[in-house]
């Protein structure tokens, strides 16, 4: 157990739908990374947020947004849903800020777009 | 942008036995992480092991170990001694030193299935 958790495991919702996936890093960690797993573009960044700022952004896209709240915990939303949002959507956390911090990844969450 | 090149789609061993996955990856910076990280079929992302690249010494952890080799950008994981529960999809993965817009980003490649026969 690497001491993050995302919720929920499993989502399945419509195309045009709005979902919202939630992270809780692990205890004292300031930093939340978000990364998208599909068969074909493979484990891609999304974006990090540090203590409640946007740190850095990958290649998501304009229909996804994300944000860290007071309490650390973050929230990836997806808007219009599209079949090919289909995957597992991890987040990672780290205690600061640095390169030389080991990201460690809570279980996913695996989302299904009919 | 960084790359990360697994050449290997799949890999199998048996049980007891030693396997060697490969990784290349392409950059221009001087100092940076690498990673390994197994994704068993809970599909839990765990890391196995981490190199410094400022580091000559190949990291080590029990049964795990890699093969640094910076100049021809290579970064191989040596699992030794293969039990059944190693079987997984194994990512390596580059993260930068340097501060910049991609601070903390890792780049994973594109993975390589490890089967182990009993």
């Amino acid at each position: 157990d690497s001491g993050v958790t995302q919720t929920p495991k499993h989502l399945i919702t419509a195309t045009g739908q709005r979902v919202t996936l939630r992270c809780s890093p692990r205890s004292g960690d300031l930093s939340v990374y978000w990364y998208q797993q599909s068969l074909d573009q493979g484990l891609q960044f999304l974006i990090q947020y540090y203590n409640g700022e946007e740190r850095a952004k990958g290649n998501i896209l304009e229909r996804f947004s994300a944000q860290q709240f007071p309490d650390l915990h973050s929230e990836l939303n997806l808007s219009s849903l599209e079949l090919g949002d289909s995957a597992l959507y991890f987040c990672a956390s780290t205690p600061g800020g640095s390169q030389r911090d080991t990201q460690y990844f809570g279980p996913g969450t695996r989302l299904t777009v009919l | 942008a960084q790359t990360v090149t697994q050449s290997q789609p799949e890999m199998s061993v048996q049980e007891a036995e030693t396997v060697t996955l490969s990784c290349t990856y392409d950059t221009s910076e001087s100092d940076y992480y690498l990673f390994w990280y197994k994704q068993p079929p809970s599909r839990q992302m765990i890391l196995v092991i981490r190199q410094e690249a400022y580091k000559q010494q190949n990291a080590t952890e029990n049964r795990f170990s890699v093969n640094f080799q910076k100049a021809a950008k290579s970064f191989s994981l040596k699992i030794s001694d293969s039990q059944l529960g190693d079987a997984a999809m194994y990512f390596c993965a580059y993260r930068s030193a340097f501060r910049g817009s991609t601070l903390g980003r890792l780049y994973f490649g594109r993975g390589t299935q490890l089967t182990v026969w009993p």
